[in-house]
C-alpha cells in the first residue's frame, strides 16, 4: 500500500480481555515503531523493531504488553488482560532505516482502543 | 527523557492572522522535527532542523532552530483553515531512533 496501515481502526473490549493490534508498514521499510497517544497529546514511544528483531521495548508499560514482527514486515501489538487505563490511540510508524537526523518516520492512522 | 515544552497549548485565530508556536527544552538537541497532525490522522513530518540558528521555510511556514539548539519556533503567515491541526515538535531520544514528542499546540483557524 501507499502508507502505513493499521487494523482494526477501532476496538472496544471489556476489561480482562486480550486484544491484538496489527500494523502493516510501508513496503521495504526496515524499522517499525509503536507509540501510544493520549487525546490531544503527542505520541509516546512503546517499542522498536529493526527487521524482525525487537531492539527496544523500554516504553512498554508493563508485562501485559508485548509485540512481535516475526517476518520483518507486519507487526502485532498484544495487550493481555486489558484494563481501562489501556484505553488510548495506538499508532504504528515505519521508516526506511533507523537513526539519523533526516530519517523520517511515517505514521499510520492508529487503532483507537476503548476498554470498558 | 528529554522534556519538550510546547506553547501555547491551544490557539484559535481568524483566517489571515499570523501566529507563532514554540518548543522549548533545557536539553540540547542534535536535531528537532516538527509534525502536523490533522484530526483522525497520524502525524506528518513538516521539517527537520539540525544546525543552531537554522531557518527553514515551507510556503507560509517558517521554522527556526535556536542558536543553542534548545528551542525552536514555528511561524505561520496568513493562516488558512487548512492549517488547522495539532502541531508537534519531536526530538530523537538518546537511543537515536525513538522520537520524544512534546504535548503539541492545537491550532484552529476559522474562516
Amino acid at each position: 500500500g501507499a502508507g502505513v496501515s493499521q487494523s482494526p481502526r477501532y476496538k472496544v473490549t471489556k476489561r480482562g480481555q486480550d486484544v491484538a493490534l496489527r500494523c502493516d508498514p510501508i513496503s521495504g521499510h526496515v524499522s517499525l515503531y509503536w507509540y501510544r497517544q493520549a487525546l490531544g497529546q503527542g505520541p509516546e514511544f512503546l517499542t522498536y523493531f529493526n527487521y524482525e528483531a525487537q531492539q527496544d521495548k523500554s516504553g512498554l508499560p508493563n508485562d501485559r504488553f508485548s509485540a512481535e514482527r516475526p517476518e520483518g514486515s507486519i507487526s502485532t501489538l498484544t495487550i493481555q488482560r486489558t484494563e481501562q487505563r489501556d484505553s488510548a490511540m495506538y499508532r504504528c510508524a515505519s521508516s526506511l532505516a533507523s537513526g539519523g537526523y533526516y530519517n523520517e518516520q511515517f505514521f499510520g492512522p492508529g487503532t483507537r482502543l476503548t476498554v470498558l | 527523557t528529554q522534556l519538550l515544552e510546547q506553547s501555547p497549548q491551544f490557539l484559535s485565530i481568524q483566517e489571515g492572522e499570523n501566529l507563532t508556536v514554540y518548543c522549548n527544552s533545557s536539553s540540547v538537541f542534535s536535531s528537532l522535527q516538527w509534525y502536523r497532525q490533522e484530526p483522525g490522522e497520524g502525524p506528518v513530518l513538516l521539517v527537520t532542523v539540525v544546525t543552531g540558528g537554522e531557518v527553514k521555510k515551507l510556503k507560509r511556514l517558517t521554522f527556526q532552530f535556536g542558536d543553542a539548539r534548545k528551542d525552536s519556533s514555528l511561524h505561520i503567515t496568513a493562516a488558512q483553515p487548512g492549517d488547522t491541526g495539532l502541531y508537534l515538535c519531536a526530538a530523537l531520544s538518546n537511543s537515536g531512533y525513538a522520537l520524544n514528542f512534546g504535548k503539541g499546540t492545537s491550532l484552529l483557524v476559522t474562516p
